[in-house]
């Protein structure tokens, strides 16, 4: 059961670089989601999906893009990679938004 | 206000202690209600859905109270494998559906 896998596992970028951290599932789940968790603090939701085609901002939006155009895929695009952007990203999906969802390993990144 | 508040701890019990967490919520049209657990650097993992009956599971004892808008968890017998950070989880509707909304965390730490 490969359950949610992310990709990669860790990462270190440079400022303004841009990457995609990959996320699927193979539950056939309809919601999917990333979060950031910084040190210390709580998983903050930066965007989610709750269908094929079908996005929407999370929390902390600002400088990631989405976009889920198959229903096992959800990759989460960083733009132009800053510091701050430096954390543990979480991929999770569930069978509706209203569900228990389950995680992927998460990726560790750092941006210098 | 933030839309799920929790005690964030550490909450520090001897062994066999019984301890015991609340969480508030925002949002009255909140649906779905879980605790997660976390270990260090590790992804979040379900560790009960809360239900309006209130619901138990071995030492574990979830409730939930909506005139007041929260859920509290409650631990018996603890041990020193409980040692983690729990989360609170709450649906929120939106325009799409729902999306799922994580508190900061509450930190229990169990000592022989």
């Amino acid at each position: 059961n490969a359950g949610v896998t992310q990709t990669p596992k860790f990462q270190v970028l440079k400022t303004g670089q841009s990457m995609t951290l990959q996320c699927a599932q193979d539950m056939n789940h309809e919601y999917m989601s990333w979060y950031r968790q910084d040190p210390g603090m709580g998983l903050r939701l930066i965007h989610y999906s709750v269908g094929a085609g079908i996005t929407d901002q999370g929390e902390v939006p600002n400088g990631y893009n989405v976009s889920r155009s198959t229903t096992e895929d959800f990759p989460l695009r960083l733009l132009s990679a800053a510091p701050s952007q430096t954390s543990v990203y979480f991929c999770a999906s569930s069978y509706l938004g209203s569900g228990p969802q389950h995680f992927g390993d998460g990726t560790r990144l750092s941006i210098l | 206000r933030k839309e799920v508040e929790q005690d964030p701890g550490p909450f520090n019990v001897p062994e066999g202690a019984t301890v015991a967490f609340n969480c508030t919520y925002s949002n009255s049209a909140s649906q779905s209600f879980f605790w997660y657990r976390q270990d260090c650097r590790k992804e979040p993992k379900l560790l009960m859905s809360v239900y309006s009956s209130g619901n138990e599971d071995g030492r574990f004892t979830a409730q939930l109270n909506r005139a007041s808008q929260y859920i509290s968890l409650l631990i018996r017998d603890s041990k020193l494998s409980d040692s983690a950070t729990y989360l609170c989880v709450v649906t929120l509707p939106t325009e799409y559906g729902n999306k799922l909304v994580f508190g900061a965390g509450t930190i229990l730490r169990v000592k022989s």
